[in-house]
């Protein structure tokens, strides 16, 4: 079956550090990859996404490649910022239309130090 | 766009009673939602796809005696928890794709605490 399996936290860095966030998948046929957020006390939010090989998924600094060869969707941002704090979630899509319900990670509990 | 409201947010029950969660698509019809229970420090699991008129349909291991969804209308889906037992505690999370976007949008989700 489908899994997804990412380093678990919690992560702590320093301000303008540079943020790493490796995720590795297994699925069969040619799923959807996501990276979801969680602030404190709120719901998940989307961050990025890619829908296919090579794609490259991008917002507020994060970016993530959709990489087949080496089933992998790492997280990372240049230089990150104690809003950054949160839990990430990286997430896959059973099938290309979106009509499964997504299997996801264990998430990454990452802190950012003033 | 593509708002998901779930309600309530956090609810306490005694054991034996049945709970309701409410999950609604503000901004969009959604033909199918998403149930998923997120234990502490954990990940989120899906529990099942409710689907717009249909029964819903329940993953391995997940009681659909006990969990019961109804998808009465294109934009509101019910999850109630019969005979809530302290097990059941957690916290349930909903989902529905807006298919003006590429994406999964959820809830704020629900703490259900079972005393």
């Amino acid at each position: 079956g489908n899994s997804v399996t990412q380093m678990e936290g919690p992560v702590t860095l320093s301000e303008e550090a540079f943020l790493t966030i490796n995720c590795t998948y297994t699925a069969t046929g040619y799923p959807s990859l996501f990276w979801y957020v969680q602030y404190p006390g709120e719901g998940l939010q989307l961050l990025l996404k890619a829908t296919k090989a090579d794609d490259k998924g991008s917002n507020k600094g994060f970016e993530a490649t959709y990489r087949k060869e080496t089933t992998s969707f790492h997280l990372e941002k240049g230089s990150v910022q104690v809003s950054d704090s949160a839990v990430y979630f990286c997430a896959l899509g059973r099938s290309g239309g979106g009509a499964d319900g997504l299997t996801f990670g264990k998430g990454t509990h990452l802190i950012i130090q003033p | 766009g593509a708002v998901v409201s779930q309600h309530p947010s956090w609810v306490i029950c005694k054991s034996g009673t049945s709970v309701k969660i409410e999950c609604r698509s503000l901004d969009f019809q959604a033909t199918t939602m998403f149930w998923y229970r997120q234990f502490p420090k954990q990940s989120l699991m899906l529990m099942a796809t409710s689907n717009e008129g249909s029964k819903a349909t329940y993953e391995q291991g997940v009681e659909k005696d006990k969990f019961l969804i109804n998808h009465a209308s294109l934009t509101l889906s019910t999850l109630t928890v019969t005979s809530a037992h302290p097990e059941d505690s957690s916290f349930y999370i909903c989902s529905a794709r807006d298919p003006r976007l590429y994406g999964y949008t959820f809830g704020s989700g629900t703490r259900l605490t079972v005393v």
